[in-house]
Parts: structure tokens; sequence; C-alpha cells
């Protein structure tokens, strides 16, 4: 399974877009790219999964460019609610292979700040 | 939308207890997980179940065991409780998505063994 990189951490102002780069050069070719969101004292939570080009929904989008080996999810306008902390996965669309395998790293603890 | 609870939010115990954390979904996810989460560790899988009565072991089993006699239910056993882990631990179950699973997380339980 594909390990991820992300910066520890990232600091933004209300109203901002944010953007949170995550390498994974080891990527394999049936491997998808998920972000999770973890605010404190919670368990993680989906926000978005692609495969290459672009993919947005009401929260992010995920911008992921040709040789896939990075990714990079962006939140408009941030607010302080988005302090959380945000993390990259890959893995495989084989169930047999995703299962139970999904490393979540250190994440990136983003602050927003008023 | 999907619904993972867990038994206990907060929960105290003394070294050598033995100590059940109980974990419930009620969307028939065929797979269910338990992880543990410390501070600059990121999540770590201590074990995962893909259906009943089946379970395998993740990165962390050691000190720990596990049980799933029913779908929706799948308990975390620690025989005999140590001082390192104190930690909280999560439990999640998956929904085969688009891409690949997406696991849905309970709000964690954050033990402490004195």
């Amino acid at each position: 399974l594909a390990k991820t990189t992300q910066p520890i951490s990232m600091d933004s102002y209300e109203g901002q877009e944010v953007n949170i780069t995550c390498s994974h050069n080891n990527i394999a070719t049936n491997d998808y790219i998920t972000w999770y969101q973890q605010f404190p004292s919670q368990g993680p939570r989906f926000i978005i999964q692609g495969y290459k080009t672009k993919v947005t929904n009401e929260v992010a989008s995920l911008f992921i460019p040709a040789d896939r080996k990075s990714s990079t999810l962006s939140l408009p306008r941030v607010s302080l609610s988005d302090t959380a902390v945000y993390y990259c996965l890959v893995g495989d669309a084989d169930r047999g292979s995703t299962l139970g395998r999904l490393y979540f790293g250190r994440g990136t603890q983003l602050t927003v700040w008023p | 939308d999907v619904k993972v609870t867990q038994s206990s939010r907060y929960l105290v115990k003394r070294t050598g207890e033995k100590v059940f954390l109980e974990c419930v979904q009620d969307m028939d996810h065929e797979n269910m997980f338990w992880y543990r989460q410390d501070p600059g560790l990121g999540l770590r899988l201590i074990y995962f179940s893909y259906d009943v009565k089946m379970k395998e072991k993740g990165d962390i089993p050691e000190g720990y065991s596990v049980s799933r006699e029913k779908k929706e239910r799948f308990s975390l056993i620690l025989e005999s409780a140590s001082t390192n882990q104190t930690s909280m631990y999560l439990c999640a179950s998956t929904f085969r998505g688009e891409y690949q699973e997406t696991q849905y997380f309970g709000p964690g339980t954050r033990l402490l063994v004195l």
C-alpha cells in the first residue's frame, strides 16, 4: 500500500482558500486517493475521493495531476470550524487489498484563525 | 446516515483489569475495524473483521483480542489492561463506495489505564 507524505501543519485565516498537498510517489495503477477530516475527540470523517484530474463535492475539491504522484485537497473559503486534522490515503479499489490496510499517517493539522 | 456507536466515550480502568470496548453499526456493513490513535502516531490498526466470527490481525494486535458474534457488533477486548494501552480507540465500518471502501468511524473511546 502506497504511503503518503503531508505537511505536519498549516495555518490560514477565515475566508481564504486552503490547499493541502499530499505526495504519494509509489501510487499504483489501481490506487485511489481519499481524504478524511478529523476534529478533536471525534473519529475521522470521509471528505472526498478521486482517481485522476479533478473531483468536486459540496465540501472540497481534489486535484490530481496526470502522473498521480501527488494530490491537492482544496478547501474554499475556510472558516474556524474547518480547523481539524486532514489525512490523505491511497488504496486499491479491490476489496481484498484495501481491507483493513488503510494507512492514515499523521495527517496535516490545519488551524484557521479569525 | 450511517451510524457507528461506541459503548463509552471515556473509560478509566486499573492495570490488570479486563476491558471490553463495544462498537455497533446500523448499516449492515460487513467489515468492521478497531484502531488506536496516539499523539504523533496517527491511527494504527489493531484488528478487523470481514464477516461474523471472522477476524484478522492488524498492525498492532498484541495485548488485544476481538469478538464478532453478530454482524452489527464488534468488540475489542483487553485481557489484562496495561498503562501503555492508554489511548483513544476508534471503531469503523466500511461501505463499498464508488471507488473504494469508505470507512465510517465512531466517536471514539478515550481509555485511561492507571
